[in-house]
């Protein structure tokens, strides 16, 4: 069980909007604690997407923006393309567990 | 050009220990946090420890404090994983992750893994 909860999958046709959201609690998320996003595409190592919140590391698509409230953040990426099918994981820092959180990953499919 | 290479991997047996060693270049390896951080076939992300630049501190997840242990040498550009006391559970792919700055606790590159196999 993941301390930050996604959805196991989102799915949407080329050209749609998803949204991938990222829930914690108030010893990672809730408490300031930046969230960064990675995504992987299939066979390959994780890249950074999105980090500190909001931002894009260069070469990035604005494409993928992201955001955060409260205990919860999310992800959105417009303008689907097939390319984007790949899992995307939240990830943040837990003062209560000292460390580093990851959650369980979404998997997105582009109908 | 960064890159990071983990060796160390293989297949053990319960209760067995193994070292996984990961070569660091393309940067100031003393500069930074590194991290370990595993994927089990099939499934998600797990953090597994983080040291500091300097080593002077290291933290680990609650899944292998006490069995595992993180270290770096910095004269070497090298960072290690001591895995004791090793169960199934931790058969997983194991990624050396660079850390954006000395403490910023997320990650910038990625090495391409060790596999480690804990079966009898």
């Amino acid at each position: 069980q993941s301390v930050l909860t996604q959805p196991p999958s989102v799915s949407g046709a080329p050209g749609q909007t998803v949204i991938i959201s990222c829930s914690g609690s108030s010893s990672n998320i809730g408490a300031g604690f930046h969230v960064h996003w990675y995504r992987q595409l299939p066979g390959t190592t994780p890249k950074l997407l999105v980090y500190g919140d909001k931002s894009r590391p260069s070469g990035v698509p604005d494409r993928f923006s992201a955001s955060k409230s409260g205990t919860s953040a999310s992800l959105a990426i417009t303008g689907l393309q097939t390319e984007d099918e790949a899992d995307y994981y939240c990830q943040s820092f837990d003062s209560s567990l000292s460390g580093v959180v990851f959650g369980g990953g979404t998997r997105l499919t582009v109908l | 050009e960064v890159q990071l290479v983990e060796s160390g991997g293989g297949l053990v047996q319960p209760g067995k220990s193994l070292r996984l060693s990961c070569s660091a270049s393309g940067f100031t390896f003393q500069n930074y946090a590194i991290h370990w951080v595993r994927q089990p076939p099939g499934k998600g992300l797990e953090w597994v420890a983080g040291i500091s630049w300097n080593a002077t501190h290291s933290a680990h997840a609650d899944s292998v404090r006490g069995r595992f242990i993180i270290s770096r040498d910095n004269t070497k550009n090298t960072l290690y994983l001591q895995m004791n006391g090793l169960t199934p559970e931790d058969t997983a792919l194991y990624y050396c992750a660079k850390d954006v700055s000395p403490s910023s606790y997320y990650f910038d590159y990625w090495g391409q893994g060790a596999l480690v196999t804990v079966s009898s």
